[in-house]
Parts: structure tokens; C-alpha cells; sequence
């Protein structure tokens, strides 16, 4: 599985636009990229995953370069109910067998 | 939306006693995985389970951890002698067939069990 680095913590205040970026150097062929978020005390939940050039959906948007290095998820105009961990997770999606390995994750607190 | 149910909420042990957490994942899914969560560290990886039977499992699932599926819609995980490291959030999460490379996985709400 591909090792993940992504920044420990990050700050915004409400109405910015975030960028949280995540390097995966060692991304394999078949491999995904996914990013899940975690409020306090509840479970992990999707927002996003892509392969390759942009992918946006109702909650994000997701960039990853040609060169499949890393990837950077955006969230557009964020609110304090934003604030929460954001994880990056890599791997190939079409095995249920492959379990997810969450890294540490960047939390993020929006202020207002 | 379907979503991924855990009972209990909360439970709280003494050491040594057996505790059983419950998960009944969405309907149709395949694949169904435990992690585990102690307070201000990352969601770690336990077991995998698919086909009725163990698929994958770490380091931390050892001989006091077991999964059972029993009746086709529950999915329990029991520890058998708790120990006070094993107080954490327990989640329990499900994948269904993957459809054009998207494999989402759903997460319950968590058990958050405190042995004492």
C-alpha cells in the first residue's frame, strides 16, 4: 500500500476555500486516491476519490497531477461545521479484500 | 440513505469480561471490516471479512478477538478477555460490489467501549 503524507493540522477561517494536499510517491498503477472525513466521536465517512486529472462532487473537489504524486482536496468556502480530520488514503479500489489503512489525517479547524 | 447500524453506544466492562459488539451493515454489501479508534490516536485496522470468513486480519486482532456473521445480517466482533487497552471506538464498516472503481465505505457510528 502506498504510504501517505499529509499536513498534521491546518487552520481556516469560514468562507475560505481549503486546500488540503497529500503525497503518495509510491502510488501504484491500479491505485485510487480517497479522502474521508471524521467528525469527533463518529465514524469515517467518504467525500471523494479519483484516479487522475479533477473530480467534484456536492462536497469537494479533488486535483491530481499527471504525475499521480498527490493529490489536493479542495473544499470550497468552508464552515464550522467543516472543522473535522480529513484522511488521504491510496489503493486499489475494486478489491472489497484490501482494507482501508487510514494515516493520521490532517485535522482541520475553521474559525469564524 | 442506507446506513451502517452499532449497538451498543456505549458499554462499559470490567476487565476480563467478554464483551460482544454488534453491526448490522447495509443489506447488500460484501465486504465487512472492523477498526478500532483509542481516544486522540488514528483508525486502525483489525480484521476484514468476506465470503463468511476472515479475509485479512492485523496485528492487533489476535487469539482474544473473534468475528462472526451468524444470520446473514449481524456482524459481531467479541472480545473475550478485555483488557484496559482495549477501551476504544469500535467501528464497523461495509463495501458492496464495487461499481466503476468506487468502493466506498461506510462507517457505523461506533461503539465506544471503556474497560474498567
Amino acid at each position: 500500500l502506498a504510504k501517505t503524507t499529509q499536513p498534521i493540522s491546518m487552520d481556516s477561517y469560514e468562507g475560505q476555500e481549503v486546500n488540503i494536499t497529500c503525497s503518495h510517491n509510491n502510488i501504484a498503477t491500479n491505485d485510487y486516491i480517497t479522502w474521508y472525513q471524521q467528525f469527533p466521536s463518529q465514524g469515517p465517512r467518504f467525500i471523494i476519490q479519483g484516479y487522475k486529472t479533477k473530480v467534484t462532487n456536492e462536497v469537494a473537489s479533488l486535483f491530481i497531477p499527471a504525475d499521480r504524486k498527490s493529490s489536493t482536496l479542495s473544499l470550497p468556502r468552508v464552515s464550522l461545521s467543516d472543522t473535522a480530520v480529513y484522511y488521504c488514503l491510496v489503493g486499489a479500489p475494486n478489491s472489497g479484500n484490501t482494507p482501508l489503512v487510514f494515516g493520521k489525517g490532517t485535522r482541520l479547524s475553521v474559525i469564524a | 440513505e442506507p446506513e451502517v447500524t452499532q449497538t451498543p453506544s456505549h458499554q462499559v466492562t470490567q476487565m476480563g469480561q467478554e464483551v460482544i459488539l454488534r453491526c448490522v451493515p447495509i443489506s447488500n454489501h460484501l465486504y465487512f471490516y472492523w477498526y478500532r479508534q483509542i481516544l486522540g490516536q488514528k483508525v486502525e485496522f483489525l480484521v476484514s471479512f468476506y465470503n463468511n470468513e476472515i479475509s485479512e486480519k492485523s496485528e492487533i486482532f489476535d487469539d482474544q478477538f473473534s468475528v462472526e456473521r451468524p444470520d446473514g445480517s449481524n456482524f459481531t466482533l467479541k472480545i473475550r478477555s478485555t483488557k484496559l487497552e482495549d477501551s476504544a471506538m469500535y467501528f464497523c464498516a461495509s463495501i458492496g460490489r464495487p461499481q466503476n472503481f468506487n468502493t466506498e465505505a461506510f462507517f457505523g457510528q461506533g461503539t465506544r467501549l471503556t474497560v474498567v
